[in-house]
Formats: structure tokens, sequence, C-alpha cells
């Protein structure tokens, strides 16, 4: 999985709780991604980051937020969990030569399931 | 009409047949094309690139894009059970007004090859 690690795997959470999702890659690449993919509407960008600090929302980003304190760590926030936010989410990467248009490589993946 | 469209499949080949996925997308100025493998419950993999009108071939594969149709495709020959899949397209799209772009995914197809 190109150097990257998703923490947790699996995650059962309660409606209304706090929940964040890890992503680290060992790559020293740029450009870090996070998508939910759910049957019916592929995968979609929630949120990416091109550098330290700096992050910009995706197509699907109310009730998320992000951080990156360092190259290598991008972490996913959901600020209060709902049923609808039950999916599966990747993390992906690329090199900073490519922009945000080009090759990505992604995680293994982090299956949420809020109750 | 959506970024990037997929065949819906699913696809059924048998063994050793040719298998022809096709993709269509929206922006006629997009440069960058990819095609994923994503096998269930696992994350997408990257598998072909590309960038210039044309066929690029990489073992049983071959990626063709033709600009003009806002078409790219994936054939695979000799096709093996273990291709079966799903395999989505990936192209980069600009925004509204701007040069710069980000990738869409297709919802993908789902292929299926049969001994």
């Amino acid at each position: 999985d190109a150097g990257i690690t998703q923490s947790p795997r699996h995650k059962v959470t309660e409606t209304g709780t706090p929940v964040t999702l890890r992503c680290h890659q060992t790559e020293n690449h740029r450009y870090m991604y996070w998508y939910r993919q759910d049957p019916g509407h592929g995968l979609r960008l929630i949120h990416y980051s091109y550098g330290v600090k700096d992050t910009d929302k995706g197509e699907v980003s109310d009730g998320y937020s992000v951080s990156r304190s360092k190259t290598e760590d991008f972490l996913l926030t959901l600020e209060s969990a709902t049923s609808s936010q039950t999916s599966v989410y990747f993390c992906a990467i690329s090199a900073g030569t490519s922009g945000l248009d080009g090759e990505q490589y992604f995680g293994p993946g982090t299956r949420l399931t809020v109750t | 009409q959506k970024e990037v469209e997929q065949n819906s499949g699913p696809l059924s080949v048998p063994e050793g047949a040719i298998a022809s996925l096709n993709c269509t997308y929206s922006d006629r100025g997009s440069q960058s094309f990819f095609w994923y493998r994503q096998y269930s419950g696992k994350s997408p993999e990257l598998i072909m690139s590309i960038y210039s009108n044309g066929d690029k071939e990489d073992g049983r594969f071959t990626a063709q894009l033709n600009k003009a149709s806002q078409y790219v495709s994936l054939l695979i020959r000799d096709s093996q059970p273990s291709d079966s899949a799903t395999y989505l397209c990936a192209v980069n799209i600009r925004g509204r007004g701007s040069t710069l772009g980000r990738l869409y995914f297709g919802r993908g197809t789902q292929l299926t090859v049969w001994p």
C-alpha cells in the first residue's frame, strides 16, 4: 500500500460522538487526501492537504474536519458522527511533482459504522 | 452530467477473452487519466496511467485515450479469473473558471472472469 497506513482499520461508534481517523505515510509525499466510498457513489473527496497546515475542502466536506501538523500524518475528524457517515474511508497520497491531478496511491481503508 | 462515467456493468467474460472497460468524462481540457483495480474489501490499486492520445500497453493491459471524443478505455487481454475486480476510471477535471484540476473517479465497473 505504498507506505501508507490507516488507523483504526475498523470502528463502531455511536451517533453524536467525535471520531478521529489517522493516515500515516512514509513516502514524504506532499499531497494527502481523504475519500469516502459508498455503494452507488464511488469515491468522493472529503478533504485534501497540499502541505503541512495547508488543507482544503473536497466535494463532501460537511461534518468533517482535517489537520496536518506533520508531513507524514493527516487526521480526519468527524465532529459529531451521524449514521450517514457510515462508510469506508480511504486515505491517498501523491507526490508533489504531480499536483492534485497526478497519480494517487491508496491506504488500506477504515471501515466506520455509526450506530 | 457526472464528471466521469463508466459503463455500469457488471461485465462477465470467459477466461482467455478480451475484457473492454469504458469511461467518458466531461472536461475537454483533461490531461491525466488513470485506471484503478479494486478487489472486494480492498483499496484501489493504480494499474495504468495515460496522458496522450492513442494506446498504452503494459503486459495484458492496454489503455486507449481519445481526447476528441472524451473517451478512455481499458482492454484486458487473455482475461484470468484473478482479474475479477471492480475497475475505476479516474480523470483530472478542472474547476469552473480554473486551470487547476483534481481527480474525479467513476463509480466503477465490476468485472467477472469465469473459468
